[in-house]
C-alpha cells in the first residue's frame, strides 16, 4: 500500500540547519515531493526531486533522497523564523491512470531565537 | 499568489444551509483536486477532475458535491453537513503528465458547520 510517514515535530535555534525525514512506500515513485503550509495558507510546492537523482539543492534547500532505503530528507540551511511552518513530504503514485500526490502527515518546524 | 483561487477563505454554515466553494485556476491545467485538511489528521483527497471528468471518488459522503464545468473552475457544493466536517478545504491543480504531478494549491476555505 501506499503510505508516508513523517516525524510530527522539530525544534530547531536561529541559524542552525533543520533536516525533516520522511520515508515512503512506493518504489515506482518518479517523483517525491517537499510542501511547505504557513499558519492560515494553503500548501506551497518548495522543491521535488526526480527518483533517479541523489541530491538536489537549491539555495538554502537540500533534498536526499536514499531510494533503496526508500527515505527522502529536506535540510534548510540557516533556518530562519520565516521558516517556521509545517513541511508535508509527498510521494507521486498512480491510481486508475492518473497521477495523484500521498502526502504525509506533516512536521511543525519551529524555530526559537 | 500561485495561480490557484478559493472563495470564500472563511465560511461559517449551519447545519441545514447550503453552500458551495469556489475553486478557479490560472494556470492552464488540465487537472484539479479537492482535499480536506483537518486537524491532527493527514491531508485526505476527497475528488479529483482529470480533463473535466471526475477520475477519483475517495469515499466521501453524498453531502459533499463537486462539479468541473470547464478545466479551470471547480466547486464543491456543501448541503446537511455535520459538525465533523469543519476543516481547511484545500483546491489544488496539476498539468497531468506520465510520471509527474506537482500539484499547486489554493490558500484554502476554513469551513466552520454549527
Amino acid at each position: 500500500g501506499e503510505d508516508v510517514e513523517q516525524s510530527l515535530f522539530l525544534s530547531v535555534r536561529e541559524g542552525d540547519s533543520s533536516v525533516i525525514n520522511c520515508t515512503y512506500t512506493d518504489s515506482s515513485s518518479t517523483y517525491l515531493y517537499w510542501y511547505k503550509q504557513e499558519p492560515g495558507a494553503g500548501l506551497q510546492l518548495l522543491t521535488y526531486i526526480f527518483s533517479n537523482m541523489d541530491m538536489k539543492q537549491d539555495q538554502r534547500l537540500t533534498v536526499l533522497l536514499n531510494k533503496k532505503d526508500k527515505h527522502l530528507s529536506l535540510r534548510i540551511a540557516d533556518t530562519q523564523t520565516g521558516d517556521s511552518a509545517i513541511y508535508f513530504c509527498a510521494e507521486g503514485a498512480v491510481s486508475g491512470g492518473y497521477n495523484k500526490l500521498i502526502f504525509g502527515a506533516g512536521t511543525r518546524l519551529a524555530v526559537h531565537p | 499568489e500561485t495561480g490557484v483561487t478559493q472563495t470564500p477563505r472563511h465560511l461559517v454554515m449551519g447545519m441545514t444551509n447550503k453552500k458551495s466553494l469556489k475553486c478557479e485556476q490560472h494556470l492552464g491545467h488540465n487537472a484539479m483536486y479537492w482535499y480536506k485538511q483537518s486537524a491532527k489528521k493527514p491531508l485526505e483527497l476527497m475528488f479529483v477532475y482529470n480533463f473535466k471528468e471526475q477520475t477519483e471518488n475517495n469515499s466521501v459522503p453524498s453531502r459533499f458535491s463537486p462539479e468541473c464545468p470547464n478545466s479551470s473552475h471547480l466547486f464543491l457544493h456543501l448541503h446537511t453537513l455535520q459538525p465533523e466536517d469543519s476543516a481547511l478545504y484545500l483546491c489544488a491543480s496539476s498539468q497531468d503528465r506520465g510520471g509527474g504531478n506537482i500539484q499547486y494549491f489554493g490558500a484554502g476555505t476554513r469551513l466552520s458547520v454549527l
